[in-house]
């Protein structure tokens, strides 16, 4: 079955760098786009970015644009977010997720998520 | 940027009677490009509807995904104990994807 493990997670200070990876099995990770989406504390859900199957394409929420990039290893199966000058509206629970579509170059609806990992930016 | 508004935001039913749940869009979206997700308390979301229309794997036939253009809805035909949560729609299929904001549903 899909199984996606998030890790990196943790308290880290305003300004700071934190890089996210989420773990991937049980399916063809080389066929499908792959996406962040975040939850901050008692919030709704938040996209936060996007990558295509083959790493040919990646789009941003306007919030992290300029300051995360999401990169993937198909050889690792692994999908990695990092974010750079981290803000404390970044506080949140980070999601992977799988696209349901394979082989498409646009953000697809997401039918496997991770567990997620905490990020706390604080000082 | 496509903005989603959900209405209400929280809905006090009883088990076994039915609940809708609203989505407008900012601007038109593909019927291709809409879904709603669920999520319970601890728990990551799970995929309900996609195509605007489409169950996903395991979902059952109480749920039930309708719109088009700006106006899309969620109706669950009688509510099991299982179904109290909170729902997400969402756009999809292009550059800038988004979330509404959610809906409670609550046991009155």
């Amino acid at each position: 079955q899909v199984l996606l493990v998030e890790s990196g997670g943790g308290v880290v200070q305003p300004g700071g760098s934190l890089r996210l990876s989420c773990a991937a099995s049980g399916f063809s990770f080389s066929r499908h786009g792959m996406q962040w989406v975040r939850q901050a504390p008692g919030k709704g859900l938040e996209w936060v970015a996007f990558i295509q199957y083959d790493g040919t394409n990646t789009y941003y929420a306007d919030s992290v644009k300029g300051r995360f990039a999401v990169s993937r290893d198909n050889s690792k199966n692994t999908v990695y977010l990092q974010m750079n000058s981290l803000r404390s509206e970044d506080t949140a629970v980070y999601y992977c997720t799988k696209d349901q579509a394979t082989d498409w170059q646009a953000g697809d609806c997401s039918n496997s998520w991770g567990q997620g990992t905490l990020v706390t930016v604080s000082s | 940027e496509i903005v989603l508004t959900q209405s209400p935001g929280t809905l006090s039913l009883s088990p076994g009677e039915r609940a809708t749940l609203f989505c407008r869009a900012s601007q038109s979206v593909g019927s291709a490009f809409f879904g709603w997700y669920q999520q319970k308390p601890g728990q990551a979301p799970r995929l309900l509807i996609y195509g605007t229309s489409s169950r996903a794997a395991g979902i059952p036939d109480r749920f039930r995904g309708s719109g088009s253009g700006t106006d899309f809805s969620l109706t669950i035909s009688r509510l099991e104990p299982e179904d109290f949560a909170v729902y997400y729609c969402q756009q999809y299929g292009s550059s800038h994807l988004a979330f509404g904001q959610g809906t409670k549903v609550e046991i009155k």
